[in-house]
């Protein structure tokens, strides 16, 4: 069966400081991976995915990016966070495309920038 | 352009009665349609998916939703909901292109 993991389930950074995230998958392969930000109280905002290795989309400009550097990791990265950053952030992954796409989501990371 | 709307920011339900949770959506073509849940401090799980056929979908956890193409709704219900589903409820719908449009949630609370 696929599972998915995402590190660290918390993080506490202060501003200015870089940031990476990391999401792996298992038991799958050549999936479809997302990177959403769900501020306090707000729905999911899609950041960023990725149809294949080296292949990343980004839906929002931001101070943020995202890296694909295997098959199965999804990297989130900053080089300078800021205090709009914190967040809690959330990898998906999924097969296939169209509609029917079911997107599967990882435990997320707690972020806070301080 | 598509979206997602779930009136309801939260909703409050006693132990034992029944739930109802509201989704409306606007989609171009036939929509394909799912509901998550969200506890405290974790990711999303699917409950269930609305592809084609019939409009009655079972999920997990004792989960249904209804498919009503003429109110543009997939309502999700449950008959007697128990303290552990107290989280929150997200409806999306398929948008193609690699994306999936999410409602702002309903946050469930039950009460003893």
């Amino acid at each position: 069966s696929q599972t998915i993991h995402q590190w660290p389930a918390t993080l506490v950074q202060p501003v200015g400081s870089p940031l990476s995230l990391e999401c792996t998958v298992e038991g799958t392969s050549n999936p479809n991976l997302y990177w959403y930000r769900q501020a306090a109280g707000r729905g999911l905002q899609l950041l960023f995915y990725s149809v294949g290795i080296g292949q990343i989309s980004s839906e929002v400009p931001q101070n943020l990016s995202a890296s694909r550097p295997q098959d199965r990791q999804f990297i989130l990265s900053s080089k300078k966070l800021l205090l709009s950053d914190s967040g809690f952030y959330l990898c998906a992954w999924s097969i296939g495309a169209g509609d029917q796409e079911t997107q599967y989501f990882g435990p997320g990371t707690r972020l806070l920038v301080l | 352009a598509q979206s997602v709307t779930q009136p309801d920011i939260h909703i409050t339900v006693s132990e034992g009665a029944s739930l109802e949770l509201r989704c409306n959506y606007s989609y171009g073509a036939t929509p394909y349609l799912f509901w998550y849940v969200q506890s405290p401090g974790q990711g999303l799980q699917l409950l269930l998916k609305y592809f084609s056929g019939d409009t009655l979908v079972q999920g997990i956890k004792g989960f249904e939703a209804e498919f009503k193409r003429s109110q543009s709704s997939f309502n999700l219900r449950k008959p007697s909901v128990h303290w552990s589903d107290a989280a929150e409820y997200f409806c999306a719908v398929g948008a193609g292109g690699f994306k999936t449009i999410f409602g702002a949630g309903t946050r469930l609370f039950v009460k003893a």
